[in-house]
């Protein structure tokens, strides 16, 4: 158990929907970052936010968007979904915003697009 | 454009003997190197990681070997134990821009056979 929660761990929605993915951080990590592991790829980095401020950013599309919240949690929303958004998508955690340095991976959520 | 390469889908090794795991880049501005273990339903957790100023770091049973010259780092696993058995992925670390980015490659799924 990483310490790093992620909610809903699955998720069945349509085309052209918005849904909201939830991660909270192990205690006392102020960096969040979320990825996309699609079918037969590597993990995807979408963004970073760092003690709310977003740090860094990926390849993230224009209809997704992130945030997080001064208890430390994020969300992820994805609107206007596509099939093509059907993936895993994880959260991660670390204490600074040293991008390289651990991070501590959610066990992610399953987003499936009809 | 994958700037993280991991060409082999997947690895078969006995119980005892040596994996190797391997991982080419493209991009000389990379900085640092990260290996992570994904078990299924998890999400990837950190297993070593090596600075583009050594060639070398090693860690209990898991070495990594890094060859700047040749863009290539591999991950020795020695001995293998069927526990190992999981999804590994390297991953890359440059500053680009003005933020941090980590490029994960596709993965290679190791089978340790008892």
């Amino acid at each position: 158990d990483s310490g790093v929660t992620q909610t809903p761990k699955h998720l069945i929605t349509a085309t052209g929907q918005r849904v909201t993915l939830r991660c909270s951080p192990r205690s006392g990590d102020l960096s969040v970052y979320w990825y996309q592991q699609s079918l037969d790829q590597g993990l995807q980095f979408l963004i970073q936010y760092y003690n709310g401020e977003e740090r860094a950013k990926g390849n993230i599309l224009e209809r997704f968007s992130a945030q997080q919240f001064p208890d430390l949690h994020s969300e992820l929303n994805l609107s206007s979904l596509e099939l093509g958004d059907s993936a895993l998508y994880f959260c991660a955690s670390s204490v600074s915003d040293s991008i390289w340095l651990e991070q501590f991976f959610g066990p992610g959520t399953r987003l499936t697009v009809l | 454009d994958q700037q993280v390469k991991q060409n082999s889908p997947s690895l078969s090794v006995q119980e005892g003997r040596i994996s190797i795991l391997n991982c080419d880049y493209t991009n000389s501005m990379f900085d640092y190197f990260l290996w992570y273990k994904k078990y299924p339903a998890e999400g990837p957790t950190f297993l070593i990681s090596i600075s583009s100023i050594k060639d070398k770091n090693e860690d209990g049973r898991f070495t990594v070997f890094l060859n700047k010259s040749a863009k290539h780092l591999s991950l020795h696993i020695v001995p293998s134990q069927p526990g190992d058995s999981a999804v590994y992925f390297c991953a890359a670390s440059f500053y680009g821009g003005a933020t941090n980015k980590l490029i994960f490659g596709t993965g290679t799924l190791l089978a340790v056979q008892p």
